[in-house]
């Protein structure tokens, strides 16, 4: 696949696991997102970085920790989970600047045990 | 806080018959609105977008209308298909640091043979 890559695509982790989502875009976009979606709820926004800079932090849980080293990168690492994070996390990317539209990853499934 | 509202949450329609998909938004500083279609285990895809000093965009069988004044937007599908069977997202953008962008809870989409 080209465009948004996520790994892994499905992850079931313990509570007291520790593990890490990453997320790579191909597009030379400037801007990166985290969101949750959860069933029969609308997409949260969860982080976003724009030249590697978080610009925003939607009250997420602090088990919740994201890490953007560069442009093309974002990780977002877990930590003592609850059941109720089980979800898809897709990442998205955009140019940031001008241009809004959001490409989306094919998203990571997380189970939550 | 703010938020787009999105209905109806299910619509069923006929092969041929016209879909309308309605949302509101709260957020005055609101400036780009896209819409985004998930087919079943798929990632979201941005199928059109309007800006904010635009009041209808169209392109081949679906078209957006913008309503600033009453915050709100719709999309039009005409002739609908089979494989118009989908979910819908509407999204609300502001500009910042990296687009805040919110979305509205999705309406399905079943488009009967």
């Amino acid at each position: 696949e080209t465009g948004v890559t996520q790994t892994p695509r499905h992850l079931v982790m313990g509570m007291t696991n520790k593990k890490s989502l990453k997320c790579e875009q191909h597009l030379g976009h400037n801007a990166m997102y985290w969101y949750k979606q959860s069933a029969k709820k609308p997409l949260e926004l969860m982080f976003v970085y724009n030249f590697k800079e978080q610009t925003e932090n939607n009250s997420v849980p602090s088990r919740f920790s994201p890490e953007c080293p560069n442009s093309s990168h974002l990780f977002l690492h877990l930590h003592t989970l609850q059941p109720e994070d089980s979800a898809l996390y897709l990442c998205a990317s955009s140019q940031g600047t001008s241009v809004m539209e959001q490409y989306f990853g094919p998203g990571t499934r997380l189970t939550v045990t | 806080g703010e938020n787009v509202e999105q209905h109806p949450s299910t619509l069923s329609v006929q092969e041929g018959d016209s879909a309308v998909i309605k949302c509101t938004y709260s957020d005055s500083a609101s400036n780009y609105f896209p819409w985004y279609k998930q087919e079943l285990g798929k990632r979201p895809q941005l199928i059109i977008d309007i800006r904010s000093n635009v009041g209808e965009k169209k392109d081949q069988r679906i078209a957006v209308t913008l309503n600033k004044t009453a915050k709100h937007f719709s999309l039009h599908i005409t002739e609908t298909q089979p494989e118009d069977s989908a979910v819908y997202f509407c999204a609300a953008s502001t500009p910042g640091g990296g687009f805040k962008t919110i979305f509205g809870a999705g309406t399905r989409l079943f488009v009967k043979a």
